[in-house]
């Protein structure tokens, strides 16, 4: 079945450092992918999203690029805010099969700013 | 504004105790799913729903229960819960039905259920 991995967290930074937080993929048809954010005490929200290969999807500052042929989408920031604090989940959804677009998520990786 | 929303946000109960999470959309969205998410476990589907009426079991469905009697509206039923159905528990909805994978899912803000 389709599965994400992200790289094990907590993540601590400061203030204006660079952000990598590592995605890989396992997906049995062609899958499109997202990175979405978690702010303390809100729901989920769209961050970013990539539905082919070698595109790149970017939002406030953030960028993410589809790699097929490492099955990674791995999420970076250049300069990293307290605001960025959260917790950030890489999922995928496939469009093979039967999963009617479902998505499937990472564990979550906590993100933590200071300044 | 476009939305979801989820009530109640909290709630603690005792095991066996009927409950019943709501759900409502207003982006006229054809599917709508659930969610539980767990440290260290991320977001798993409980159940989703192509249309009104049509409902089907995500990964981890025992022990819930869904309807879809309008469009807008997809209540989570928990008929017996218990302690390992404490969870933080999510609401999404999509534009698309079967061929959505491209589309973005909109969560609703969560309900944090503890069961005693």
């Amino acid at each position: 079945g389709d599965s994400v991995t992200q790289m094990e967290g907590p993540v601590t930074l400061s203030e204006e450092a660079f952000l990598t937080i590592n995605c890989t993929y396992t997906a049995t048809g062609y899958p499109s992918l997202f990175w979405y954010v978690q702010y303390p005490g809100e729901g989920l929200q769209l961050l970013l999203k990539a539905t082919k290969a070698d595109d790149k999807g970017s939002n406030k500052g953030f960028e993410a690029t589809y790699r097929k042929e490492t099955t990674s989408f791995h999420l970076e920031k250049g300069s990293v805010q307290v605001s960025d604090s959260a917790v950030y989940f890489c999922a995928l959804s496939d469009r093979g099969g039967t999963s009617y677009g479902k998505l499937t998520f990472g564990q979550g990786t906590i993100l933590t700013v200071h300044p | 504004e476009a939305q979801v929303t989820q009530n109640p946000r909290y709630l603690i109960t005792v095991t066996g105790k009927k409950l019943t999470v709501t759900c409502s959309q207003n982006m006229n969205h054809e599917y709508m799913s659930w969610y539980r998410q767990d440290p260290g476990l991320g977001l798993r589907q409980i159940y989703y729903s192509m249309n009104v009426e049509v409902t089907d079991k995500g990964d981890v469905p025992e022990g819930y229960k869904v309807s879809r009697k309008e469009k807008r509206n997809f209540p989570l039923i928990l008929e017996s819960p218990s302690p390992n159905q404490t969870s933080l528990y999510f609401c999404a909805s999509r534009q698309g039905a079967s061929g959505g994978a491209t589309d973005t899912q909109y969560f609703g803000p969560g309900t944090r259920l503890t069961v005693l």
